[in-house]
């Protein structure tokens, strides 16, 4: 069966600081890969989706970045946090025709940006 | 943008008895998804229901598509004090790149009073 785990599942960091986030996914190989955003008492907001290594797709331009070094990573970084940035971050990942099918979420990370 | 609408924004019943929520949309899709979010915590997916599809059951769900009006509906009977999460409707986010991400709705919040 697939499992995808992310991590840290909460996290506290300055303004400005740097961050990494981490989303791995097991049982499945190519999976489509998403970063999604939820800003409190808000819905999902995609941020990037890859279908493929090295292969980033960016739907917000903000100071956050993707990356997938490895099929089955996808890490979600920033070099300079803003207090904007806190929020709920959501991992997914799909397979066949990317959203037309189901996609199966992590239990996100919190991110709070003090 | 957002897609989906969905409708009402909070929504508190009694164990037992039937919840709906509506979801409304712009565009044309191919399909819409409905998933359910407990409080903090990740997606699920709980039903994908296709353009070509007018009403499909899942259990205690039934979920309705009138494309005509652009309009879903969930349908959660005998509902249960573990049925209270938010609720999103979800439809593709067209990118074109061959992996669409999903665009939300801000939800229904559902609360099954004891």
């Amino acid at each position: 069966s697939q499992t995808i785990h992310q991590w840290p599942a909460t996290l506290v960091q300055p303004v400005g600081s740097p961050l990494s986030l981490e989303c791995t996914v097991e049982g499945t190989s190519n999976p489509n890969l998403y970063w999604y955003r939820q800003a409190a008492g808000r819905g999902l907001q995609l941020l990037f989706y890859s279908v493929g290594i090295g292969q980033i797709s960016s739907e917000v331009p903000q100071n956050l970045s993707a990356s997938r070094p490895q099929d089955r990573q996808f890490i979600l970084s920033s070099k300079k946090l803003l207090l904007s940035d806190s929020g709920f971050y959501l991992c997914a990942w799909s397979n066949g025709a990317g959203g037309q099918e189901t996609q199966y979420f992590g239990p996100g990370t919190r991110l709070l940006v003090l | 943008s957002q897609q989906g609408e969905e409708d009402p924004q909070a929504l508190s019943i009694q164990e037992g008895e039937n919840a709906t929520m509506n979801c409304s949309y712009k565009t044309s899709i191919n399909n819409l998804q409905w998933y359910r979010q407990n409080s903090g915590r990740g997606l699920v997916h709980l039903i994908l229901i296709r353009s070509n599809e007018r009403e499909k059951h899942s259990g205690r769900l039934r979920v309705t598509l009138d494309t005509s009006k652009k309009s879903s509906s969930l349908l959660i009977t005998a509902s249960r004090a573990a049925d209270t999460a938010s609720y999103f409707c979800a439809t593709v986010l067209y990118s074109g790149g061959g992996a669409d991400g999903l665009t939300f709705g801000k939800g229904t919040h559902l609360i099954i009073q004891p």
